[in-house]
């Protein structure tokens, strides 16, 4: 059984376009993340909610909104995308806080922007 | 603010040999710290860690201690496998309300036969 699955796997879209990214975790965390991932590999908090409230976002453009339906679910919605949002894009969970508890990730939203 | 800082990569080493990945942190408070292994193609995954100053973390004949006085906390292996080949990430995370994961910049290790 997948612990943190994202859809979809890969995404090729054209600059301007809309696209959303959904994940979906079944370990009963409370807290979900979304982390960017470069292309040399550095990888950078977007977004932590808990129990469907926001509690961090690091200074990520407006055109990324996410949403927390319940706390099993945490989607990325991007506007307008660019070609700087080419990345991979990591959702993970954990139960409380990050300096206790592991992260579970899922396994990337390989994001393509031509 | 808080940082971790990697040694250069990628390393390359035959099956075997022994393995060190420096790493070191800057921290406002009392981290915890953690070393994250990325296979191909798949995410994150936790291999080990640790809490306070001397613990030392250990998952599947890894090793890292946590040092204060050096704020370090290296990798260690003593004899790596193929299946070791990923890319390794050095991460902490400072306790306090809405505490976040920072991670090092990761290195790619790839064991030769």
């Amino acid at each position: 059984d997948t612990a943190v699955s994202q859809t979809p796997k890969y995404l090729v879209t054209q600059m301007g376009n809309d696209k959303s990214i959904k994940c979906e975790q079944n370990l009963g965390h409370d807290t979900m993340y979304w982390y960017k991932q470069d292309s040399k590999k550095f990888l950078k908090i977007m977004f932590s909610y808990n129990n469907k409230e926001l509690i961090i976002n690091e200074t990520v453009p407006n055109r990324f909104s996410p949403k927390s339906p319940d706390k099993a679910h945490l989607n990325l919605h991007i506007n307008s995308l660019e070609l700087g949002d080419s990345a991979v894009y990591f959702c993970a969970s954990s139960q409380g806080e990050s300096y206790n508890s592991p992260l579970h990730f899922g396994n990337g939203t390989r994001l393509t922007v031509t | 603010g808080d940082s971790v800082t990697q040694m250069e990569g990628p390393v390359t080493l035959s099956e075997e040999a022994f393995l060190t990945i420096n790493c070191t942190y800057t921290a406002t408070g009392y981290p915890s710290l953690f070393w994250y292994v990325q296979y191909p193609g798949e995410g994150l995954q936790l291999l080990l860690k640790a809490t306070k100053a001397d613990d030392k973390g250990s998952n599947k004949g890894f090793e890292a201690t946590y040092r204060k006085e050096t704020t370090s906390f290296h990798l260690e292996k003593g004899s790596v496998q193929v299946s070791d080949s990923a890319v390794y990430f050095c991460a902490l995370s400072v306790p306090g309300a809405n505490s976040k994961l920072t991670f090092g910049k990761g290195i790619t290790l790839s064991v030769r036969p």
